[in-house]
């Protein structure tokens, strides 16, 4: 049973850049959650879905932050225009409702 | 509104001894309550979940938690640490019946000397 794959695994890139993470959850999991890691903040959560439908974006920083989620088996968050302070590990996450989250290993984002 | 507090953010142990970390909670209602534990490089990992029932826990690689009602509280377990067992640990709450949505602790680092 695959889990959460996220890519690219590492990402670096100039300030200024458009930046596309990409995540692909488990299969017939209906929620699916963006976090971003920092050693400041901790695990933060973005933003989550439920059925493909965004359902609570408060933690998205800015609106140079936006994220998709076109079908069940595909999403995205995308930065545009990337900064420095966006430098940090980007996770994906799903489940099922009330049941333990699966997350991907992570995107590694360094913004030059 | 839920809310976890993890007391420590690094835990030092020498190899063999308890391990033992802590995880206070809030909740207007029943909670679930979980640990997670993170690798180096990799994503966050399920330990173990307390939903209704048995309030000890047993989870993966000998953890176990206790869920404590009146202390709010749902500490992590080991009787030996391992060098292995060096990580970020994550405790987690969410409410039966309200958003779902976990809130996540700040996490604790476990340092296991040799």
């Amino acid at each position: 049973d695959a889990g959460v794959i996220q890519s690219p695994r590492h990402e670096v890139t100039e300030m200024g850049q458009e930046v596309t993470l990409r995540c692909k959850p488990i299969s017939g999991h209906d929620y699916l959650f963006w976090y971003r890691q920092t050693m400041m903040r901790g695990l933060e959560l973005l933003i989550y879905f439920n059925n493909n439908v965004p359902i609570d974006d408060s933690g998205m920083p800015e609106d140079r932050f936006s994220a998709k989620m076109p079908n069940a088996s595909f999403s995205t968050l995308k930065i545009q225009p990337s900064e420095p302070r966006d430098s940090a590990v980007y996770f994906c996450a799903s489940s099922l409702r009330n049941q333990p989250q699966h997350f991907g290993d992570g995107t590694r984002l360094s913004i030059l | 509104a839920q809310s976890v507090t993890q007391l420590g953010s690094h835990v030092s142990v020498s190899e063999g001894a308890l391990v033992l970390l802590r995880c206070n909670y809030s909740s207007s209602v029943p909670p679930y309550l979980f640990w997670y534990v993170q690798y180096p490089n990799q994503g966050l990992q399920l330990l173990l979940k307390y939903t209704t029932g048995a309030t000890l826990v047993k989870g993966i690689n000998g953890f176990e938690a206790e869920f404590k009602k009146s202390e709010t509280s749902f500490h992590l377990t080991k009787p030996s640490a391992h060098m292995s067992d060096a990580a970020e640990y994550f405790c987690a709450v969410s409410e039966e019946g309200g958003s779902y949505i976990p809130t996540f602790g700040r996490g604790t680092s476990l340092i296991v000397h040799p």
